[in-house]
């Protein structure tokens, strides 16, 4: 089955760090751009960060940019966001999205809720 | 930063009705805009791509136009499954950026 989960997401003090995985399934995860898309609460979907396939190439909103690092394990086909020095801002629920760089976004997983908070 | 301005902000319709949503960019994106349906609690759903092509499993209510800055999705008539959020979203240029989403509500 194609599918996108996420998992890891909680309540994380201000200024601390978190790590949220990706697990995909389903298709070539290898030769796939992927990114993270987040939505506060409230609030619409935000582009955060995407890796290429390879990971060569990364880009990042400049909102998160120095703070989050996007990063992807081919051979387990898992994608991660390492996210520091979190604010109450970054409370999101986020989502991992295939594609990004030069396609859209044509799949997503149901997201994790991180709360910043202290 | 291209922003996406999207009108208007909710529709109240009912089923059966024609739903026109628009996406405004603030500068030239060509053809490289996409629309997504967001259901809350489930993950969004790519519906049309490069502005007119409906993705993969997509019914053929669901019909993009337009190119450069103005853009338009039509729902032809409305299921009661289709009550969600409607986001525009961009590709031409990074950041990589959405609009703040149409609501489309049961009248």
């Amino acid at each position: 089955e194609v599918q996108l989960l996420e998992s890891g997401g909680g309540l994380v003090q201000p200024g601390g760090s978190l790590r949220i995985p990706c697990a995909a399934s389903g298709f070539s995860f290898s030769s796939s751009a992927m990114s993270w898309v987040r939505q506060a609460p409230g609030k619409g979907l935000e582009w955060v960060s995407t890796s290429s396939g390879s990971g060569g190439r990364t880009y990042y909103a400049d909102s998160v940019k120095g703070r989050f690092t996007i990063s992807r394990d081919n051979s387990n086909s898992n994608l991660y966001l390492q996210m520091n020095s979190l604010r109450a801002e970054d409370t999101a629920i986020y989502y991992c999205a295939k594609g990004g760089e030069n396609s859209y976004f044509n799949l997503w997983g149901r997201g994790t809720l991180v709360t910043v908070s202290s | 930063e291209i922003v996406l301005t999207q009108s208007p902000a909710a529709l109240s319709l009912s089923p059966g009705d024609r739903a026109t949503l628009s996406c405004r960019a603030s500068q030239r994106v060509s053809s490289y805009l996409a629309w997504y349906q967001h259901k809350p609690g489930q993950a969004p759903r790519l519906l049309i791509y490069d502005a007119s092509n409906r993705a993969t499993g997509i019914p053929a209510r669901f019909s993009g136009s337009g190119s450069g800055t103005d853009f338009t999705l039509t729902i032809s008539s409305l299921e009661p499954e289709d009550f969600a959020v409607y986001y525009c979203q961009q590709r031409s240029n990074w950041p990589r950026t959405f609009g703040q989403g149409t609501k489309v509500e049961i009248k």
